[in-house]
């Protein structure tokens, strides 16, 4: 069973404009979250990470918004810019688990169009 | 950059032949994971270290054993590898505590088995 979802597979924008990107999660015990970018045959890079004490986190283009009660996260990068396009993939775990494991989703496509 | 390394970077083998990836590291880290990428799926980790000689599973780890013999290397093997099988598999290590921490990736290794 899925723990983490990304129920888009791609998601198109246009340069200059907002990229919404969404993620939902079902295990309670999740408190530590995290968003990948990948470009095609490299690894994953991290891009931005949120504690479920807080619901919002901001690093310069990129922010993240945790709702808890509804079990969803999202990434806004705002302004898009045509490097953007990427897959992105978000990642949760139980941090208080010390084991450093990740539970990822299926992954979103983004392509930001000059 | 972390470093990290993987090796080989694309192998092709035949169904029932053994086969090993070697991750290593520079950083010291204590923690170090393998995952494997599959379409519609997103990553999926399969073992896991805490430390020299300590492992443990993941989500996806039935076919796949590993060893850790000093810091630097975890070695992913394949007793007898099938179609199934046929992947991108990707290392990661995080820091001291395991938890609370992003992870960082390796350049993956595409392996298809025929």
């Amino acid at each position: 069973d899925q723990q983490v979802k990304q129920n888009s597979p791609s998601l198109s924008v246009q340069e200059g404009r907002i990229s919404i990107l969404n993620c939902d999660y079902t295990n309670s015990m999740f408190d530590y979250f995290l968003w990948y970018k990948k470009y095609p045959a490299e690894g994953p890079t991290f891009l931005i990470s949120i504690s479920s004490i807080k619901d919002k986190n901001e690093d310069g283009r990129f922010t993240v918004f945790l709702n808890k009660s509804a079990k969803h996260l999202s990434l806004h990068i705002v302004p898009s810019q045509p490097g953007d396009s990427a897959v992105y993939f978000c990642a949760a775990s139980e941090g208080s688990s010390n084991t450093g494991k990740l539970i990822f989703g299926q992954g979103t496509t983004l392509q930001v169009k000059p | 950059d972390a470093g990290i390394t993987q090796s080989p970077r694309h192998k092709v083998t035949e169904t029932g032949t053994p086969v090993t990836l070697r991750c290593h590291q520079t950083e010291n880290h204590r923690y170090m994971y393998w995952y494997r990428q599959d379409p519609g799926h997103g990553l999926r980790l399969i073992h896991y270290s805490y430390g020299v000689k300590d492992t443990d599973k993941g989500e996806v780890s039935d076919g796949y054993s590993v060893s850790r013999s000093k810091t630097e290397d975890f070695l992913l093997t394949l007793e007898s590898a099938t179609s199934s099988q046929t992947s991108v598999y990707f290392c990661a290590i995080t820091g001291t505590s395991g938890s609370y921490n992003e992870q960082f990736f390796g350049p993956g290794t595409r392996l298809t088995v025929l």
